[in-house]
């Protein structure tokens, strides 16, 4: 059911910038991107989402292709507190409010 | 003040027994959902209601069925459980459109 490719697992040093890519070859023009996080099986985390223009908010920045089939969520000063599994979702237009859910990058932070 | 709670966080419970899960939302969303994740930590869709109406149904054994009482609960009730049942049961909620999903902490069910 994901409609996204992420790799299963990265590692970024404390302080430096985590860019955490995500494709999706098959989106439609009408769905968006959305970014998740899950720390330690709590629940999910919503962290920031967009269309077709790059999109920044106090916790991440989201980088899309001008083809849209590929974007990258940058956090800009990793904290350990960060290392969790990052979810890239494409969110399917046209059933209600579905959120298909990938396999996820687990980030590992590392001091 | 928790946005989405579940109740309980731990469910242990043997093979056969028919138990219920509770999610309540005080953010005043139109939709609710419920989400399990298994020991591989897949993510996966089982039901949503909008206003009271079920408009989702992800091949989810009928076993398993939501209950909304009201617009803030969507309990998930489980007859005869069997031991693929165990995981991680999420509840959600999101208003309507394209905002995002609020999430519960979750409910770790173990049946033996």
């Amino acid at each position: 059911d994901a409609k996204t490719t992420q790799p299963p697992s990265m590692d970024c040093a404390e302080g430096r910038a985590a860019n955490l890519p995500c494709n999706h070859s098959t989106i439609s023009g009408n769905e968006y991107v959305y970014w998740y996080r899950q720390i330690h099986s709590q629940g999910p985390q919503y962290i920031i989402h967009g269309l077709k223009n790059n999109e920044t908010n106090e916790m991440a920045s989201l980088i899309i292709t001008e083809d849209r089939k590929s974007s990258t969520l940058i956090l800009p000063h990793a904290t350990l507190r960060d290392t969790a599994v990052y979810y890239c979702i494409v969110r399917v237009a046209n059933t209600g409010n579905q959120f298909y859910f990938g396999t996820g990058t687990s980030l590992t932070v590392i001091p | 003040d928790t946005a989405v709670s579940q109740t309980p966080k731990y469910l242990v419970t043997q093979m056969g027994n028919d138990k219920s899960i509770k999610c309540e939302q005080n953010l005043g969303h139109d939709t609710m959902y419920w989400y399990k994740q298994d020991s591989k930590k897949f993510l996966k869709i089982m039901f949503s209601y909008n206003n009271k109406e079920l408009i989702i149904n992800e091949t989810v054994p009928n076993r398993f069925s939501p209950k909304s009482p009201d617009k803030a609960h969507l309990n998930l009730h489980i007859n005869s459980l069997e031991l693929g049942d165990s995981a991680v049961y999420f509840c959600a909620s999101s208003p309507a459109g394209l905002s995002p999903l609020h999430f519960g902490n979750g409910t770790r069910l173990t049946v033996t």
